[in-house]
């Protein structure tokens, strides 16, 4: 079975300092990677997704996540957090289920972001 | 707006109880997903819809029951409550089934957030 790994739980930066959201993954085949991002009493809003091809994704709001297959990670990165980032974020991988397929989630990793 | 729609945001009921949640998938998408968030078990997925069929199934409950209508929309049947079930329901849906393909991704709604008391 295909599963994600959130180091941290809450991560905590100052404006304008780089944001660095862990996420590993476990899977025997290719994964497909997410991540989402979570703002309070709203649903899921897709930040950006890694398939096949270039390893680097760049996704909405200035995110980006780089999949390394070496060492099992997608970890997500804002170069300049903003206070509007705060937020939960989850990291999850596409698992094929014999005619369908599931989102496996991570934890969540909830920032804060601090003046 | 992810273009899923979702009712009733809120639904507060008595344990032992049923509810019915319904989800409207965005325009043109074929599979609808349901998902549960609750503080101990996370994000967990219960099941997947597309055109009409099952086609995927998680750790759903026995009391638990979906269906996928001809128009698409989908409803979560949740029976014999417990207090246990109070978590926030999201239904999501895609195009496609599965695969890498761009229509395969999974769009969320604003969920609805079960209280059973």
């Amino acid at each position: 079975a295909q599963s994600v790994t959130q180091l941290g739980s809450h991560v905590s930066v100052s404006e304008g300092a780089l944001v660095l959201l862990r996420c590993n993954y476990s899977s025997s085949v290719p994964p497909y990677l997410f991540w989402y991002v979570q703002y309070p009493n709203q649903g899921l809003q897709l930040l950006l997704k890694y398939t096949t091809g270039a390893t680097l994704v760049k996704g909405i709001n200035g995110f980006e996540a780089e999949f390394k297959k070496s060492e099992t990670s997608f970890h997500l990165t804002k170069p300049s957090a903003h206070m509007s980032d705060a937020a939960e974020y989850f990291c999850a991988v596409s698992q094929l289920m014999g005619g369908g397929n599931k989102l496996t989630f991570g934890t969540g990793t909830q920032l804060k972001v601090e003046l | 707006d992810s273009g899923v729609t979702q009712t009733p945001k809120h639904l507060i009921t008595a344990t032992g109880q049923r509810v019915t949640l319904r989800c409207s998938p965005r325009s043109g998408d074929l599979s609808v997903y349901w998902y549960q968030q609750s503080l101990d078990q996370g994000l967990q997925f219960l099941i997947q819809y597309y055109n009409g069929e099952e086609r995927a199934k998680g750790n759903i409950l026995e009391r638990f029951s979906a269906q996928q209508f001809p128009d698409l929309h989908s409803e979560l049947n949740l029976s014999s409550l417990e207090l246990g079930d109070s978590a926030l329901y999201f239904c999501a849906s895609s195009y496609g089934l599965a695969g890498p393909s761009s229509t395969d991704t999974q769009y969320f709604g604003p969920g609805t957030r079960l209280t059973v008391l």
